[in-house]
């Protein structure tokens, strides 16, 4: 268990509105991640660091940003949510194994 | 990008059949293939890291092997249980992938019945 929290676990937002996720992780793992699971496309990565400050895009990255100003917090932004990125995102983490953590998943609901 | 693919998409077994189930990727530049198991409701877990040829790896009934050069991955249930149901992700990265992203396919969900 490498110690990984997201927040909130679930949301519901209206359309055009900004929204942060957060993950969290005690492990001091230097690599991060955020994903999001929609039906009959399994995890499709949207964003993920390789160090403080340093990030980069995933296959879905569009209408998403991140951030990561200290090892332990990886942050998601919506700048304006639609109802295509209704999903459940999951934050992962990990250590230069490659081997990848997973948080326990956030319901974001865009309506 | 790397193309990762599983076969099949979905499996439906009774309990104490074995099972198994293939990941297919490019075989230029391997690096490692992960193995991942996944419950309803829950956050992926991982399961194992292969990285050599021949590497086989075993974790109670459920075992995997890695052919490197041609590109394959096996996950083998042994006396499958309705504990096994699931969604099994295969995931890998190769030399060209920077900096610890991988990729992962679609998965194959396996359904065991009592």
């Amino acid at each position: 268990d490498a110690g990984i929290t997201q927040s909130p676990r679930h949301k519901v937002t209206e359309t055009g509105t900004p929204v942060t996720l957060r993950c969290h992780q005690t492990e001091n793992h230097r690599y991060m991640y955020w994903y999001r699971q929609d039906p009959g496309h399994g995890l499709r990565l949207i964003h993920y660091s390789y160090g403080v400050k340093d990030t980069d895009k995933g296959e879905v990255s569009d209408g998403y940003s991140v951030s990561r100003s200290k090892t332990e917090d990886f942050l998601l932004t919506l700048e304006s949510a639609t109802s295509s990125q209704t999903s459940v995102y999951f934050c992962a983490t990990a250590d230069n194994s490659y081997e990848q953590y997973f948080g326990p998943g956030t319901r974001l609901t865009v309506t | 990008i790397l193309n990762v693919e599983q076969s099949p998409q979905s499996l439906h077994v009774q309990e104490g059949d074995s099972t198994n189930f293939t990941c297919s990727f490019p075989s230029s530049n391997f690096y490692a293939l992960h193995w991942y198991r996944w419950e309803t409701a829950k956050s992926p877990e991982a399961l194992f890291v292969m990285t050599l040829n021949g590497d086989e790896k075993k974790k109670g009934r459920i075992s995997a092997t890695l052919n490197t050069k041609e590109g394959y991955s096996y996950l083998y249930i042994k006396g499958s249980q309705p504990e096994d149901s699931a969604t099994y992700l295969c995931a890998c990265t190769d030399r060209g992938s920077t900096l610890g992203r991988l990729y992962f396919g679609r998965g194959t969900q396996l359904t065991v019945w009592p």
